[in-house]
């Protein structure tokens, strides 16, 4: 996998934005960015995820460095319901479809 | 339906019981995948069925055996486990249309926690 590095945790006061980094400097020309989130006592939820372009969802935007080396996940405007911990995944290609989580960015969104 | 369900949401066994976690999902979906997930950790695949065929077991003991009755049904089969495999035992489903590097987007289930005395 190419390797994905996150701090470790970050905080937010809510109604601003949270801007997660993720760097992925051996990602490869043709290997995509995911990014999903596990709230506490519960499973992972899919958020979004890009290959060049920056992209956007009803939930957050990705923005994905010219030379992809790193990426930026927003939450345009965070809520306690995002305390969570982030994970940034650039999966194996080869058609395998494994997701191999790193350790994360724990956020905790404050009032 | 965009759900996954696993059942139950709580095990505790010991080291000499069989016991059995169970996932559904009726979304149509033809992967699914069983994570292990450690307390303060990130979750760690163990296995994943691809049509109803195992296609990736991540050098998972044997005292661990999945099976995939159909496309909705996932199960696995738990027999002399030790205190360490305690942990979130979490299933996912997703479409299974992967191709290349782009894999597709995984549906999670909420786990069954499991302890083993």
């Amino acid at each position: 996998d190419a390797k994905t590095t996150q701090p470790t945790s970050m905080d937010c006061a809510e109604g601003r934005a949270a801007n997660l980094p993720c760097n992925h400097s051996t990602i490869s020309g043709n290997e995509y960015v995911y990014w999903y989130r596990q709230i506490h006592s519960q499973g992972p939820q899919y958020i979004i995820h890009g290959l060049k372009n920056n992209e956007t969802n009803e939930m957050a935007s990705l923005i994905i460095t010219e030379d992809r080396k790193s990426s930026t996940l927003i939450l345009p405007h965070a809520t306690l319901r995002d305390t969570a911990v982030y994970y940034c995944i650039v999966p194996i290609s080869g058609g395998y479809n494994k997701l191999i989580f790193g350790a994360g960015t724990r956020l905790a969104v404050h009032p | 339906d965009t759900e996954v369900t696993q059942t139950p949401k709580h095990l505790v066994m010991g080291m000499t019981n069989k016991k059995s976690l169970k996932c559904e999902q009726h979304m149509g979906h033809r992967a699914m995948y069983w994570y292990k997930q450690k307390a303060k950790k990130p979750p760690e695949l163990m296995f994943v069925y691809s049509y109803e065929k195992l296609s990736i077991n991540e050098s998972v003991p044997s005292r661990f055996s999945p099976e995939c009755p159909n496309s909705s049904l996932l199960n696995l089969h738990l027999h002399a486990l030790q205190p360490e495999d305690s942990a979130l035992y979490l299933c996912a489903s997703s479409q299974g249309s992967w191709s290349g590097p782009r894999v597709d987007e995984q549906f999670f289930g909420p786990g069954t926690r499991l302890t083993v005395l």
